[in-house]
């Protein structure tokens, strides 16, 4: 009974440096997400995929890239983090985009930018 | 581009008091409004869904409503207790995209 299960839970990150945030989800859901979290402005969506090979971009998608080559897996990959990423990500998914069906969320990685 | 407001950002109340938190959105042609439940540190969790041909979900003590002519939406906690302090907030699901609201957080007072 995992659910939606991201790694890592805390990261402190140098600015410059990349990494990658991992999300893996164990109920063969097609649609996945990725939020961020910060402080009196509610979540915003960064990406978004639909299906194996298939991404998209959400509200805020500049400095992060991602890939859906299966369709448990979606991770979200900072390529030069900046001290503006700091924040509070989730990553979240649902059976599909039917408009009866809930979403999912991971617990959510805290990343510090200095 | 999509807009939700929660009000009020925070409230209080004594233990048993009916709560109503309220969600408003600007654009009507969505597909599902969802309220979510996030504890300290912790996920979202989904409390109802309410779709866009719907006007009220229940749950328990828990009932929303969806008003989407005039883009709002309002969450009922009947006789609250300590355990529903936590901060709800709501989302509007426009395709395959959420927006959400900055959320209300409540405190129930034993």
């Amino acid at each position: 009974n995992a659910g939606v299960t991201q790694t890592p839970k805390f990261q402190v990150l140098k600015t410059g440096q990349s990494m990658t945030l991992q999300c893996a989800q164990d109920m063969n859901h097609e649609y996945m997400s990725w939020y961020r979290q910060d402080p009196g402005m509610g979540l915003r969506l960064i990406h978004y995929s639909v299906g194996a090979g298939i991404t998209d971009q959400g509200e805020v998608p500049n400095g992060y890239n991602v890939s859906r080559s299966t369709t448990e897996d979606f991770p979200l990959r900072l390529l030069s983090a900046a001290p503006s990423q700091t924040s509070v990500y989730f990553c979240a998914s649902s059976l599909g985009g039917m408009s009866n069906e809930k979403l999912f969320f991971g617990s959510g990685t805290q990343l510090s930018v200095l | 581009k999509q807009e939700v407001t929660q009000i009020p950002a925070a409230l209080s109340v004594p233990e048993g008091e009916n709560l109503v938190l309220n969600c408003s959105f600007t654009d009507s042609a969505i597909y599902n409004l969802q309220w979510f439940r996030q504890d300290p540190g912790k996920g979202l969790t989904s409390l109802l869904l309410i779709q866009s041909s719907q006007r009220e979900q229940t749950s328990g003590r828990l009932n929303a409503s969806l008003d989407k002519s005039s883009g709002r939406s309002t969450l009922y906690i009947a006789a609250s207790q300590p355990g529903d302090s936590a901060t709800y907030l709501c989302a509007v699901r426009d395709d395959y995209k959420l927006s959400f609201g900055a959320g209300t957080t409540v405190t129930v007072r034993a």
